[in-house]
């Protein structure tokens, strides 16, 4: 099946600095998606990508999907600690719409 | 964006007994799913819940293990039956629907003793 490679698979950064993640994949996708989860709830959609090449912001997040349509990449600005938690990518089945997701990236901020 | 309720939160069970999940979405969405993330780990998708029709199950996942409900398009269920330690695992529904991208309840913790 499907295969999403998520790197990296964990970050421990200084608050402040910028953050950079990306998920790669063997097969074609015709939609990505970035989610958060936080401890003890599900995930909660960040960003949705819904052309190749397309470029979007969500206040300190930027994410673009990938020309070939095989990759995403998101960046965080300026972290700060509540940005904390998992990071996962997500692409959606070119057929009948299921998600496939990325392995995760956990993401620790100190203060 | 749908609202999507799910219960229990939480329960801890005895193993050969099964659980029914319950999804309420807010509003009718196009598609529900059932995801599974066993403890550290990613999600994986378990089926497609379909309105009035059995549901589609992904490779490794079989209806009498997981059987799925979709009476109407805002609500489902998930059974986990005959449980066993190893589907101790956060349970997730997500819908999807017009205008707006996958959404996903808080989960169901479920732990088999």
């Amino acid at each position: 099946g499907q295969q999403l490679n998520q790197s990296p698979q964990s970050m421990f950064i200084q608050e402040g600095e910028d953050v950079s993640m990306n998920c790669t994949s063997s097969s074609i996708f015709n939609t990505w998606l970035w989610y958060k989860q936080d401890p003890g709830e599900g995930p909660v959609l960040l960003i949705a990508l819904y052309k190749a090449g397309e470029l979007t912001s969500n206040g300190r997040l930027t994410a673009q999907f990938g020309i070939t349509r095989k990759d995403s990449f998101l960046n965080i600005s300026a972290s700060i600690p509540s940005d904390v938690g998992i990071y996962f990518c997500a692409g959606r089945d070119t057929s009948y719409g299921k998600l496939t997701f990325g392995q995760g990236t956990i993401l620790t901020v100190h203060p | 964006s749908a609202v999507i309720s799910q219960k229990p939160s939480r329960d801890i069970c005895q193993r050969g007994t099964s659980l029914t999940i319950q999804c309420q979405v807010d509003s009718q969405v196009t598609m529900m799913f059932w995801y599974r993330q066993q403890p550290g780990q990613s999600l994986t998708l378990i089926a497609t819940a379909n309105q009035g029709s059995e549901a589609t199950y992904e490779s490794g996942f079989v209806i009498d293990k997981f059987p799925i409900s979709r009476p109407n398009l805002t609500f489902s269920t998930l059974t986990v039956s005959n449980m066993s330690p190893e589907d101790s695992s956060i349970y997730l529904c997500s819908a999807t629907g017009q205008g707006y991208g996958y959404t996903f309840g808080s989960g169901t913790r479920l732990t088999v003793v």
